[in-house]
């Protein structure tokens, strides 16, 4: 699986967008990009995925360079309800073996 | 059901002490995952499931770690003589296999004193 690296904290504020970056130099070809959410005492929770270009769904958006080596995950309008630990995963489809790093621990304040 | 389940939400064990933490995947779902998460740590792979068949165990961090699904449905996973570096939150994920995002569950926190 491709290494990722993802800051370890970022805090934010009720309204803004908050953008987290996730490097992956030696992605594969086949390899897509995956974030994942953490909330307190819950199982991760399947965001977004995405292959190249911009992805968006009703969660977030995904933008992904035309040479794959980062992404950044996108959540706008942020709420209290946002604060998580968001993980970033790269990997083949269907791969069974996630490995997630340790996270962005994301902190949106009032 | 409508979600991964998993029970206990909370075991605490003595030291030396077995214990057994279950999960109920998505019905229909073939296959499962338990992965272990430390403190402040994502989550790690321990074993995978495709119906009743264990095709990975690699994670798994000893031999006194055991997981069954023995109807390809519902799984156990089971610790023997608990070490307090086993004390962890073990969390159960399911898929239906065609796509990539997994639908974990709440997690059972194993506090081992």
């Amino acid at each position: 699986l491709a290494k990722t690296t993802q800051p370890i904290s970022m805090d934010s504020y009720e309204g803004q967008e908050v953008n987290i970056t996730c490097s992956h130099n030696n992605i594969a070809t086949n390899d897509y990009i995956t974030w994942y959410q953490q909330f307190p005492s819950q199982g991760p929770r399947f965001i977004i995925q995405g292959y190249k270009t911009k992805v968006t769904n009703e969660v977030a958006s995904l933008f992904i360079p035309a040479d794959r080596k980062s992404s950044t995950l996108s959540l706008p309008r942020v709420s209290l309800s946002d604060t998580a630990v968001y993980y970033c995963l790269v990997g083949v489809i269907n791969d069974y073996k996630l490995s997630f790093g340790a996270g962005t621990t994301v902190t949106v304040r009032a | 059901g409508a979600g991964v389940s998993q029970s206990p939400r909370y075991k605490v064990a003595k030291r030396g002490q077995d214990v057994a933490l279950r999960c109920d995947p998505i019905s229909g779902h073939v296959s499962l995952f338990w992965y272990q998460q430390a403190l402040g740590q994502g989550p790690e792979f321990l074993t995978y499931f495709q119906n009743e068949a264990q095709l990975d165990k690699s994670g798994l961090p000893s031999d006194r770690f055991f997981a069954e699904r023995p109807e390809g449905s519902v799984s156990t996973l089971k610790i023997q003589r608990t070490q307090q570096e086993d004390s962890a939150v073990y969390l159960c994920a399911s898929s239906s296999g065609d796509s990539y995002g997994y639908t974990f569950g709440s997690g059972t926190r194993l506090t081992v004193v």
